[in-house]
């Protein structure tokens, strides 16, 4: 079966200070991994995509085939990172179809 | 450019009424549509999907049922609410396989 587990529904940390949000998946075949964000009164949207390699607004994130894990990364977290943040799995036979995990909370205090 | 209409944004509704949420996209053709819920507490679920007019497939078994009358019109609705349907419903549109998929704003529905 496909899953998709975020182990924190909420991660509080102070500006400056790195970030973490760790993603764990569940599938056999060739992954493509997605981080998805919802900043407040905005709509849910692309942050980055494994495929990719690329970093965006900071962030980045590397496929672990071996761990299975997709976790996103920050070294220097900013107030306007907080949001929520989602990881998601697809793969090509899937016609585009998303599974999500349950979602993390990144609260950045000042 | 491509965008997505979602409405209405948020929605009371008492148990055993009607339902119908509407999602159109603007600025693409023959796009895959997608209907996620996120129920309290819980991650966001597919719940349907379709790959073209009149092609609807369901991801799980529920009191709701999708439309595709139109190529970019997807429509989500029930018969008869349930208290259990409370959430929040996304639309989403992609080009299909491992693309990005673009997001609506959202509805909020409240069963009462």
């Amino acid at each position: 079966a496909q899953r998709v587990t975020q182990p924190e529904k909420l991660l509080s940390v102070f500006k400056g200070a790195p970030v973490e949000l760790k993603c764990n998946y569940s599938y056999s075949g060739s992954p493509e991994l997605f981080w998805y964000v919802q900043y407040s009164r905005q709509r849910l949207q692309l942050l980055l995509r494994h495929i990719s390699r690329e970093s965006i607004k900071g962030f980045t994130a590397d496929l672990n085939k071996g761990e299975t894990s997709f976790h996103l990364k920050k070294p220097f977290a900013q107030e306007e990172d907080s949001a929520m943040y989602y990881c998601a799995l697809t793969h090509s036979g899937n016609t585009g179809k998303l599974i999500f995990g349950q979602g993390t909370t990144l609260q950045v205090k000042p | 450019s491509q965008t997505i209409h979602q409405w209405p944004a948020t929605l009371v509704q008492p148990v055993g009424s009607p339902l119908s949420l509407e999602c159109t996209v603007e600025g693409t053709s023959n796009p895959n549509l997608y209907w996620y819920r996120q129920a309290a507490g819980r991650g966001l679920q597919l719940l349907f999907y379709s790959v073209g007019i009149g092609q609807i497939s369901s991801e799980v078994p529920q009191n709701l049922s999708a439309s595709r009358p139109q190529d970019r019109q997807f429509i989500l609705s029930s018969k008869k609410l349930l208290l259990s349907d409370s959430g929040f419903y996304l639309c989403a549109w992609s080009w299909g396989a491992v693309t990005e998929a673009f997001f609506g704003q959202g509805t909020r529905l409240t069963v009462v």
